[in-house]
């Protein structure tokens, strides 16, 4: 059973528009959420956290969401541009503490056209 | 750069084989993750050392095992290799001094199985 799921496996945006990626969870116990983005080749790259108490958290063109009731977070950026073109994964941090492991969902290819 | 090293980069080998993967983490991180990403699979969790000491297990087979040395590398050790077993396996560190405990993750090796 996938605790993180991420539903759509790919998004295409025009340069300029908002991205907006979702991230749904299953565990209420998740105290951390985290998103990546991968390009290919390469491992993934640290974006941007939220704390479970936390409903926003915002880094330069990059915010996440977090919707607890819902169980659903969700990673705007705003402007999209061409080198934000990746896979983006969600993942929510396991028990442990600030040591805990992550668990990932699947991903979603950003595409961001010119 | 993450500052997390993997070798190697690509291991091409044969049913049956027996291959070690080896991580450096970044300088000063105790805990090492090992990651596991087939074919369009998100990154699942398979171990997590720290300071030398496994600390936690997930979805790891039997035919595979790790460690963490005193100099803090991990090396991850897949023996009797089946077809499945390809895919690229991510190493990754992280540290105490963040609450969020965001990993940061190495280029991967790339496993082949024939």
């Amino acid at each position: 059973d996938q605790q993180v799921k991420q539903n759509s496996p790919s998004l295409s945006v025009q340069e300029g528009r908002i991205s907006i990626l979702n991230c749904d969870y299953t565990n209420s116990m998740f105290d951390y959420f985290l998103w990546y983005k991968k390009y290919p080749a390469e491992g993934p790259t640290f974006l941007i956290s939220i704390s479970s108490i936390k409903d926003k958290n915002e880094d330069g063109r990059f915010t996440v969401f977090l919707n607890k009731s819902a169980k659903h977070l969700s990673l705007h950026i705003v402007p999209s541009q061409p080198g934000d073109s990746a896979v983006y994964f969600c993942a929510a941090r396991g028990y442990g503490g600030s040591q805990g492991n992550l668990i990932f969902g699947k991903g979603t290819k950003l595409s961001v056209k010119p | 750069d993450s500052g997390v090293t993997q070798t190697p980069k690509h291991l091409i080998t044969a049913t049956g084989q027996r291959v070690t993967l080896r991580c450096s983490p970044r300088s000063g991180d105790l805990s090492v993750y090992w990651y596991q990403q087939s074919l369009d699979q998100g990154l699942q969790f398979l171990i997590h050392y720290y300071n030398g000491e496994e600390r936690a297990k997930g979805n790891i087979l039997e035919r595979f095992s790790a460690q963490q040395f005193p100099d803090l590398h991990s090396e991850l050790n897949l023996s009797s290799l089946e077809l499945g077993d390809s895919a690229l396996y991510f190493c990754a560190s992280s540290t105490t001094r963040t609450g969020s405990g965001e990993q940061f993750f190495g280029p991967g090796t790339r496993l082949t199985v024939l």
